[in-house]
């Protein structure tokens, strides 16, 4: 069985600042793929960034990038130059042949001005 | 990327009645779709996996003849809450899978209130 575990139900930036949000998980799939959604106070989900597991490099897409470190099963995202938009709460999850998605518990993200 | 529209946004029912969600894939075909119900301060719970043309999967614990699905084409999926109760108001979302490719997208959710 998968899980996905998130052990900071909230953390703090300053704007401009760099915040790491951390995520493990475990699975006994070999082939499987990790995901950072985020949800604003409009409750929708908005996929941040994807990473498929059988690629080493890690994945970015602008200010947010990942660090997948898989002999450790971890998967933390990085928030670099924090905007106000950026305050949500953020979910991990992750996925395997099912297609079916397992998620964390969620960090909620707090942008200070 | 690929978008996902949920209807109603919000919706009030009387207990005792039956409250219908739909889901659509707006730019692509859905052969999957998965419905979540979310509850306050919560992660999201997979509810069922609804595949085109055949029954839905259901997750352990929740009532298939309570919550039926429908997945009639590759483009909608729907929920029916039957015999609504208070303690079925939560929030409703659903996803779909965009063909060949492991990512789902979200739609915007359904609030549901039973009173």
């Amino acid at each position: 069985a998968q899980t996905v575990t998130q052990s900071q139900p909230e953390m703090s930036v300053q704007e401009a600042e760099t915040v790491t949000l951390s995520c493990t998980y475990d699975t006994s799939e070999s082939d499987y793929y990790l995901f950072w959604y985020k949800q604003p106070p409009s409750r929708q989900m908005i996929l941040v960034i994807r990473q498929e597991a059988y690629k080493q490099q890690n994945a970015t897409e602008n200010r947010f990038s990942v660090n997948f470190q898989k002999a450790a099963k971890s998967f933390s995202l990085k928030i670099s130059d924090s905007q106000l938009g950026d305050a949500a709460m953020y979910f991990c999850a992750s996925t395997s042949g099912t297609y079916k998605y397992i998620f964390g518990t969620g960090t909620r993200l707090k942008v200070l001005a | 990327g690929a978008v996902v529209s949920q209807h109603p946004s919000w919706v009030i029912c009387k207990s005792g009645t039956s409250v219908k969600i739909e889901c659509r894939s707006l730019d692509f075909q859905a052969t999957t779709m998965f419905w979540y119900r979310q509850f306050p301060k919560q992660s999201l719970m997979l509810m069922a996996t609804s595949n085109e043309g055949s029954k839905a999967t259901y997750e352990q614990g929740v009532e298939k003849d309570k919550f039926l699905i429908n997945h009639a084409s590759l483009t909608l999926s729907t929920l029916t809450v039957t015999s609504a109760h208070p303690e079925d108001s939560s929030f409703y979302i659903c996803s779909a899978r965009v063909g060949g490719r492991n990512t789902i997208y979200f739609g915007e959710g359904s609030w549901l209130t039973v009173v």
